[in-house]
């Protein structure tokens, strides 16, 4: 999986509360993106990162916050969970914009 | 926004039979690229096809694309039980920041 790590891989959680999912990866990347994945709609951009504290909206970043501290990791942060947030998120990296993208093995989140 | 819709959304063959998915996409792009995903698992990356490129092979994957008609093709040959995924097409948006524009995938099912 080039070197890149999601935790936690499962959760459940409760509506209105904070979730922090963490993207880790030990390539020395310097772009990183957070996507969602729902049934009907594919992979979606949340956010993604073109630098250490470089961060940009994506397509669906309502309710998503994210930061970025170190190259190496790339925090995705749901401040008030909504069950409309339930999803798999994949984390996914690139050297370079214009090349290929290498993906985590995803989160599983689950808002009750 | 979708940007690549694949066609047909589900295909069931046999085993040793040729697979050919369809993705079509609405706007000017940089590249292309083709995605596997098994259940429950992340995305693998298959093939990138550059805008001034027509045709691509890997192994037993053949990616052409087509910029006048926003169209491309994956097509899997001989193919085998262990082809059984889901396909994605992505397209980088064309601010080229690096974002990619997933469509809603094609499900493949090989049977033995």
């Amino acid at each position: 999986d080039a070197g890149i790590t999601q935790s936690p891989r499962h959760k459940v959680t409760e509506t209105g509360t904070p979730v922090t999912l963490r993207c880790h990866q030990t390539e020395n990347h310097r772009y990183m993106y957070w996507y969602r994945q729902d049934p009907g709609h594919g992979l979606r951009l949340i956010h993604y990162s073109y630098g250490v504290k470089d961060t940009d909206k994506g397509e669906v970043s309502d309710g998503y916050s994210v930061s970025r501290s170190k190259t190496e990791d790339f925090l995705l942060t749901l401040e008030s969970a909504t069950s409309s947030q339930t999803s798999v998120y994949f984390c996914a990296i690139t050297w370079d914009r214009e090349e290929t993208q290498y993906f985590g093995p995803g989160t599983r989140l689950l808002v009750l | 926004s979708q940007q690549g819709e694949e066609d047909p959304q589900a295909l069931s063959i046999q085993e040793g039979e040729n697979a050919t998915m369809n993705c079509s996409y609405k706007t000017s792009i940089n590249n292309l690229q083709w995605y596997r995903q098994n259940s429950g698992r992340g995305l693998v990356h298959l093939i990138l096809i550059r805008s001034n490129e027509r045709e691509k092979h890997s192994g037993r994957l053949r990616v052409t694309l087509d910029t006048s008609k926003k169209s491309s093709s994956l097509l899997i040959t001989a193919s085998r039980a262990a082809d059984t995924a889901s396909y994605f097409c992505a397209t980088d948006a064309p601010s080229n920041t690096g974002k990619l524009i997933f469509g809603q995938g094609t499900t493949l099912q090989v049977k033995p």
